[in-house]
């Protein structure tokens, strides 16, 4: 069975760098069948895919348009996790935050979320 | 790339059947068949009901179904029942994009 474990701070300061890590069990990283997804929710903006990091060879990272400038997804193998780097943070980034895998182009594990507020 | 455009709300009786549209503003939207559809009730993450289409993951009911015709997918819950009543949110892969959600009201 599956399962993604996500941990990182609640609260974020405006300015400051986002980061969460995403924890996989029961699967692994370098899986050349799956990505590894970021997606956030937030009642302004819905559900927002952020970007992906997926191995086949060599790794690829895709991340969304409207937040390419800011955003680094990292895989660690050595830790089977990988995490989401946000920089810039404004309140308008206050979203609860998932992390996903997908397979067969649905995202069918996802971790609980964690609720990221942006404020000082 | 543009969120899908979904209805806000859909609702039914029990038995009944719902069917809910997605609809993507590009062509590339039609021209992919990696669409799904997940369910999510408050305060949980979403779960995967439908993918390429029309595809079910093991252990969705197959009250549940999946098409697409041109720009517009649709997701069909046959049989509403009382658990069914929760947001419902297509998505497209290749794009990178989810649909603007559905709230499903079993009367």
């Amino acid at each position: 069975q599956v399962q993604l474990q996500q941990s990182g701070p609640g609260l974020v300061k405006p300015s400051q760098t986002l980061s969460l890590t995403c924890a996989i069990s029961g699967d692994s990283l370098s899986s050349n069948s799956a990505s590894w997804n970021w997606i956030r929710q937030s009642a302004s903006r819905g559900l927002e895919w952020l970007g992906r990091t997926s191995y086949r060879s060599k790794w690829y990272n895709e991340y969304a348009v409207s937040v390419k400038s800011r955003i680094s997804i990292n895989p660690d193998t050595s830790k089977n996790q990988f995490s989401l780097l946000l920089n810039s943070v404004t309140p308008e980034d206050t979203a609860v935050y998932y992390c996903a895998r997908a397979r067969n182009s649905g995202y069918d594990v996802w971790g609980l979320g964690d609720l990221v507020t942006v404020s000082s | 790339q543009s969120a899908l455009t979904q209805p806000p709300s859909a609702s039914g009786s029990p038995g009944q059947s719902v069917t809910i549209s997605c609809t993507g503003a590009s062509s590339d939207f039609g021209g992919y068949n990696y669409v799904s559809w997940y369910q999510q009730h408050p305060g949980k993450a979403p779960k995967l009901m439908i993918y390429e289409v029309s595809k079910r993951p093991s252990g969705v009911p197959d009250r549940f179904s999946g098409s697409k015709s041109g720009n517009t997918a649709s997701l069909t819950v046959s049989g509403l029942q009382a658990e069914d009543e929760a947001d419902y949110y297509c998505s497209s892969y290749a794009l990178g994009v989810f649909g603007t959600g559905t709230k499903v009201t079993v009367l």
